[in-house]
């Protein structure tokens, strides 16, 4: 069974701090995806990565893919009240094709 | 465009009685999945459609749980008996792509709580 964990689980910052949220496994995945979710919402797609050693930007967030594509970090610049809420990884199995979450880090940005 | 639509949006019932929930998927989208989130258990995927054909349903978690898709605009999960550990919050996504990987997109979730 192909898992992904991601650490920390919690992350309790003020404004303006920097964070990194991990997402590792040992397994190998086809691609993997970043998203946000905010209370009562569903899961909105932030990005993909695809290739190995990948690093995607958007605005503040950097997304990076690890060279052997098992694991996959987020970094926040600068963080803001407005990023607060669940992140969660995403990896494609290679070997059905479905999507494999991770348990999802919850950020809350104090202001 | 409306995004996915998933009702009710809370449902609370008893133990033993029966329990649908309902999605409508984004217009021309192919593909339809069923997943359901826990603290314990995070998101797990539970079953998904193509073309209203169910594909895979290993996730389903046992006999009482079942979903159907008559037509390319809904799709419906039933809960037949809730127990209390079918707490959870369900959502629906559909994808717009050609491929079970492309990019899904999530209705707002129905919370249910089975006492």
């Amino acid at each position: 069974t192909q898992l992904l964990e991601q650490s920390p689980q919690f992350l309790s910052i003020q404004e303006g701090e920097n964070l990194t949220v991990y997402c590792n496994s040992s397994s190998v995945f086809s691609s993997l995806q970043w998203y946000r979710q905010e209370p009562g919402e569903g899961p909105v797609l932030l990005v993909t990565v695809v290739t190995g050693g990948e690093v995607k930007k958007l605005k503040r967030l950097t997304f990076q893919f690890g060279d052997a594509r098992k694991d996959s970090s987020l970094h926040i610049t600068a963080a803001q009240p407005g990023d607060t809420g669940l992140y969660l990884c995403a990896g494609l199995s290679s070997n059905t094709g479905k999507l494999i979450f991770g348990q999802g880090t919850t950020l809350q940005v104090k202001p | 465009d409306a995004g996915v639509i998933q009702s009710p949006r809370h449902e609370v019932t008893e133990m033993g009685q029966e329990v649908t929930l309902r999605c409508k998927p984004i217009s021309g989208h192919d593909y339809l999945f069923w997943y359901r989130q826990t603290m314990m258990r995070g998101l797990e995927l539970l079953i998904y459609f193509n073309n209203n054909v169910p594909i895979d349903d290993s996730g389903m978690p046992e006999d009482r749980f079942s979903a159907k898709m008559p037509n390319a605009s809904f799709s419906t999960l039933k809960i037949q008996p809730s127990e209390p550990r079918d707490s959870a919050v369900y959502f629906c996504a559909s994808n717009t792509g050609t491929k079970v990987s492309d990019t899904q997109y999530f209705g707002p979730g129905t919370r249910l709580t089975v006492l």
